[in-house]
């Protein structure tokens, strides 16, 4: 699976939006970039996931450069509860491939 | 999404018990279980991948002696660990897919203390 470069860390004030980026230069055609978050001493959590185009759902919005090499997770209106480590990972799709972590995105939001 | 239970929660033991941790995919059958390790502020290290059936598959500098894994149903994997040592202390968690899903869902993790 394709490597991901994220900043270790970032801060958000609250209620306004948290934009986390990732680097995955070397994904192939067939990977998806998924996003994972991880609250302090719980199991991670999914978040969303695309392949090329935009995707949206209750919890972010994921928008993928064009040429797939990087990646924008946006929460919209960030809370405390958000503060969590964010996980970018790109994967294929079979069924075996388990989730490789890198070092994620501590997301500080404040008040 | 779908439901993985881990249990227990958390857990205390004597060096050179074993301990065993459960994960279970609540409302769907999972033919491969993932378990991860995470060490205080690292990330998730996977340290196998649990087959039901058959015999798990170990990532590198895993002890297979150490790390017992029985996936012996569906719905539930099993890690036991082994004669535990204090440098065995850490967080376990298992993750799980649904069959022709794609995200992964995870448990809530289980803290071993080995004093």
């Amino acid at each position: 699976d394709a490597k991901t470069t994220q900043p270790t860390s970032m801060d958000c004030a609250e209620g306004r939006a948290a934009n986390l980026p990732c680097n995955h230069s070397t994904i192939s055609g067939n990977e998806y970039v998924y996003w994972y978050r991880q609250i302090h001493s719980q199991g991670p959590q999914y978040i969303i996931h695309g392949l090329k185009n935009n995707e949206t759902n209750e919890m972010a919005s994921l928008i993928i450069t064009e040429d797939r090499k990087s990646s924008t997770l946006i929460l919209p209106h960030a809370t405390l509860r958000d503060t969590a480590v964010y996980y970018c990972i790109v994967r294929g799709n079979n069924a075996g491939n388990m989730l490789t972590f890198g070092g994620g995105t501590r997301l500080m939001v404040k008040p | 999404g779908a439901v993985v239970s881990q249990h227990p929660s958390r857990v205390i033991c004597k060096s050179g018990t074993s301990v065993k941790i459960e994960c279970r995919s609540l409302d769907f059958q999972a033919t491969t279980m993932f378990w991860y390790r995470q060490f205080p502020k690292k990330s998730l290290m996977l340290m196998a991948t649990s087959n039901e059936g058959s015999k798990a598959t170990y990532e590198q500098g895993v002890e297979k002696d150490k790390f017992l894994i029985n996936h012996a149903s569906l719905t539930l994997s099993t890690l036991t660990v082994t004669s535990a040592h204090p440098e065995d202390s850490s967080f376990y968690i298992c993750s799980a897919r649904p069959q022709g899903d794609t995200e992964a869902f995870f448990g809530q993790g289980t803290r071993l203390t080995v004093v």
